[in-house]
């Protein structure tokens, strides 16, 4: 099935360091969503998006939703141990009623911290 | 408040045989999405259901199959497992005219087909 081309694939990095990951796809999406997945446990959404162009952040982390609507990124600045896991990418294409449920998602970023 | 909570957390099969899994959807939500997540890669959308109805359907074959019922809470059915549908099945829930900002996922079912 469709997924998004997510990058990197992994990353190790040291704590204190900022960490970007980006989501590219050759479709137009209406919204923009990031989620963080821990062992033994289902996507939990970090950020979401719906305006291309928009700029959002939560605390340490900060994404954007693509001028072109193709494509968007996640900073996370000061990283810490327990920002450890898998981030993934998704993007909702039609909108409107039930379909809300419909993501694509990336292949995933895995996050490694080291204190 | 409990989140979505899906059943059988693991369960191992054989091929050809078949596979029932659960999710009670959190409260107040009354849409159901279904997703599978192979070894290493994001979740795939299986399908949505909404008043007890198939809404919308990913790109699965017709071995998929599901159900919701009047509580809301819904069945994923896999029939003549294969090898390949070795995964990590993911139940979603939310409210039904809402944006994809409110789907709560479960931690999931581990399926092992052997």
């Amino acid at each position: 099935g469709q997924q998004l081309n997510q990058s990197p694939q992994s990353m190790f990095i040291q704590e204190g360091e900022d960490v970007s990951m980006n989501c590219t796809s050759s479709s137009i999406f209406n919204t923009w969503l990031w989620y963080k997945q821990d062992p033994g446990e289902g996507p939990v959404l970090l950020i979401a998006l719906y305006k291309a162009g928009e700029l959002t952040s939560n605390g340490r982390l900060t994404a954007q939703f693509g001028i072109t609507r193709k494509d968007s990124f996640l900073n996370i600045s000061a990283s810490i141990p327990s920002d450890v896991g898998i981030y993934f990418c998704a993007g909702q294409l039609e909108p409107g009623g039930t379909s809300y449920g419909k993501l694509t998602f990336g292949q995933g970023t895995i996050l490694t911290v080291h204190p | 408040d409990a989140g979505v909570t899906q059943s059988p957390t693991h369960l191992i099969k054989t091929r050809g045989q078949q596979v029932t899994l659960r999710c009670s959807p959190k409260s107040g939500h009354d849409t159901v999405s279904w997703y599978q997540q192979a070894l290493g890669q994001g979740p795939q959308f299986i399908f949505q259901y909404y008043e007890e109805e198939e809404r919308q359907r990913g790109n699965f074959p017709d071995r998929f199959s599901g159900h919701q019922f009047p509580n809301y809470s819904s069945e994923l059915n896999v029939n003549a497992l294969l090898l390949g549908d070795s995964a990590l099945y993911l139940c979603a829930s939310s409210v039904g005219t809402s944006g994809a900002n409110v789907l709560t996922f479960g931690a999931g079912s581990r399926l092992t087909v052997l």
